[in-house]
């Protein structure tokens, strides 16, 4: 069974640093696309990020609103999918999902977690 | 980036009724939409690809049709487990891009 349990949210100042986690079981990280997606409290779905398939150097892509303060990478030798997020804002608030791709297009989402709550506040 | 615009964003039905949530598009993007459902407190769960493709598992009650900038969902027979959320997704293009969402709630 494919399990995806994300972790690391918290509480962070505005400007601070915050690194969350999906550990995933049942899949493999390096040979799918994996997707970050936030939800604010109260508000809609928002698309944060996807990582390609393969070794070092994988495509990835990123919401404008996040391009240059967001970083999704992942370590193969844990399984593990992650977003770095640098200077971060109150907007930055939200419950962060992680999900994989689907086979027929690594777009198209399956979401198997709770998400994590990152919460930025001073 | 490509906009999603859904209507309505929320509406009130009975068990029963013919539900009808339509997504335009700001640009074509072909048949490059998705469905997903959402409940309180959970994660989404994709309904409906490629505009009109059943994902595995979801009731034949659901159904998507449209191509280019127009799309809809209609639920045929609405059930109790319907009531939720739903959001239309673009996948065309990064980035990609979500419609505001329509909340169907009980009458």
């Amino acid at each position: 069974e494919v399990q995806l349990v994300e972790s690391g949210g918290g509480l962070v100042q505005p400007g601070g640093s915050l690194r969350v986690s999906c550990a995933a079981s049942g899949v493999t990280v390096s040979n799918i696309y994996m997707t970050w997606v936030r939800q604010a409290p109260g508000k809609g779905l928002e698309w944060v990020s996807v990582i390609y398939p393969g070794g070092k150097g994988s495509s990835t892509y990123y919401a404008d609103s996040v391009k240059g303060r967001f970083t999704i990478s992942r370590d193969d030798s844990k399984n593990t999918l992650y977003l770095q997020m640098d200077s971060l804002r109150v907007e930055d608030t939200a419950v962060y999902y992680c999900a994989r791709g689907l086979t027929y297009n690594g777009n198209l989402c399956d979401y198997r977690g709770q998400g994590t709550l990152v919460t930025v506040s001073s | 980036a490509i906009r999603m615009t859904q209507s309505p964003s929320s509406l009130s039905a009975s068990i029963g009724d013919r539900v009808t949530i339509t997504c335009r598009a700001s640009q074509g993007i072909s048949s490059y939409l998705a469905w997903y459902q959402q409940k309180p407190g959970k994660a989404p769960n994709l309904l409906i690809y490629g505009a009109s493709s059943l994902q595995s598992g979801v009731p034949s009650r659901f159904s998507g049709s449209g191509s280019g900038t127009d799309f809809t969902l209609t639920i045929s027979c609405l059930q109790s487990d319907d009531f939720a959320t739903y959001y239309c997704q673009q996948y065309y293009s990064y980035p990609l891009t979500f419609g505001g969402g329509t909340k169907v709630e009980i009458k």
